[in-house]
C-alpha cells in the first residue's frame, strides 16, 4: 500500500537554527510530492510541491525542499528558522495514476525565541 | 478566494447517532476528500471522491460512509458514532490533475468531534 512516513515528531530549535525534516515515501511509480503546514488554529495550507523537473523546489517563506528518487525522500530544509515557523508539517504523496492524497502522519515545530 | 466550509467546528454526540459531517466547496473541484487528523497519527484519509457519485475508500472506511450528489458538496456519514470516532475531521477539495500532475489541494477548517 502507498504510504508516506516522517520520521521527526516533534522537533524543537532555537531561532536562526537550520531545520530539516525527513519525508520517506513507499510507492513504486511517479508521485507528486508535497509538503503542508498547519500553522496553530489555522487549516492546513501548502508550502511547497513537487512534479518534475528540478529536484530542488522552493516554497514559501524561505522553505525547500529535496527530491531524491533513489532514497524515495522529499526532505523539507530551511535554513535560519523563525518564531512563526511554529507549526505542524505534513508531508503528503500523490501517485501519477490517481488524485488520491496520502499524507505522513506529520512533525510537530517549536521554534524558541 | 478559495473557500472550503465544514458546516460545524465543534460537535458532540452521543454514541449509536447518526452523524452527518458536510462539506462544501466553492471552487468548482472535482476531487474532495474526507481526514481524520489524531495526534501522532497525522492525517488519515476516510473517503475520496473524484467525481459526483464516485467514490473511493481510503485507509480507514470502516464505521464511515460519503455521500456526494453534488460536485459542490461532500457529505461524511456516521452511521453508528462510536467513542473512537472522537477526532477531528478535515475535509479538503482539489481540481483535476492531467497528464499526471496533480493540483494543490484547499482544506477547510475541521470538525471537532466528540463522541460521548
Amino acid at each position: 500500500a502507498q504510504s508516506v512516513s516522517q520520521h521527526n515528531h516533534h522537533v524543537i530549535l532555537s531561532e536562526a537554527a537550520s531545520l530539516e525534516l525527513g519525508c520517506n515515501y513507499s510507492y513504486g511509480g511517479t508521485v507528486n510530492l508535497f509538503w503542508y503546514v498547519q500553522y496553530p488554529g489555522q487549516h492546513l495550507q501548502l508550502l511547497l510541491k513537487y512534479f518534475s523537473g528540478d529536484p530542488l523546489v522552493k516554497g514559501i517563506k524561505g522553505f525547500e525542499a529535496e527530491f531524491i528518487k533513489s532514497k524515495f525522500s522529499f526532505n523539507l530544509r530551511k535554513p535560519s528558522v523563525q518564531w512563526s515557523d511554529t507549526a505542524e508539517y505534513f508531508c503528503a504523496a500523490s501517485p501519477h495514476n490517481t488524485d488520491k492524497l496520502i499524507f505522513g502522519t506529520g512533525t510537530r515545530l517549536q521554534v524558541f525565541p | 478566494d478559495v473557500k472550503v466550509t465544514q458546516s460545524s467546528r465543534y460537535l458532540v454526540k452521543r454514541t449509536g447517532e447518526k452523524v452527518f459531517l458536510e462539506c462544501v466547496q466553492d471552487m468548482d473541484h472535482e476531487n474532495m476528500f474526507w481526514y481524520r487528523q489524531d495526534p501522532g497519527l497525522g492525517l488519515r484519509l476516510i473517503y475520496f471522491s473524484y467525481d459526483v457519485k464516485m467514490k473511493e475508500k481510503g485507509d480507514i472506511p470502516e464505521g464511515y460512509s460519503v455521500s456526494r450528489e453534488k460536485k459542490e458538496r461532500f457529505s461524511l456519514i456516521l452511521e453508528s458514532a462510536s467513542t473512537n470516532q472522537t477526532s477531528m475531521y478535515l475535509c479538503a477539495s482539489s481540481s483535476a490533475g492531467s497528464g499526471g500532475l496533480n493540483t494543490e489541494a484547499f482544506f477547510g477548517q475541521g470538525t471537532r468531534l466528540t463522541v460521548v
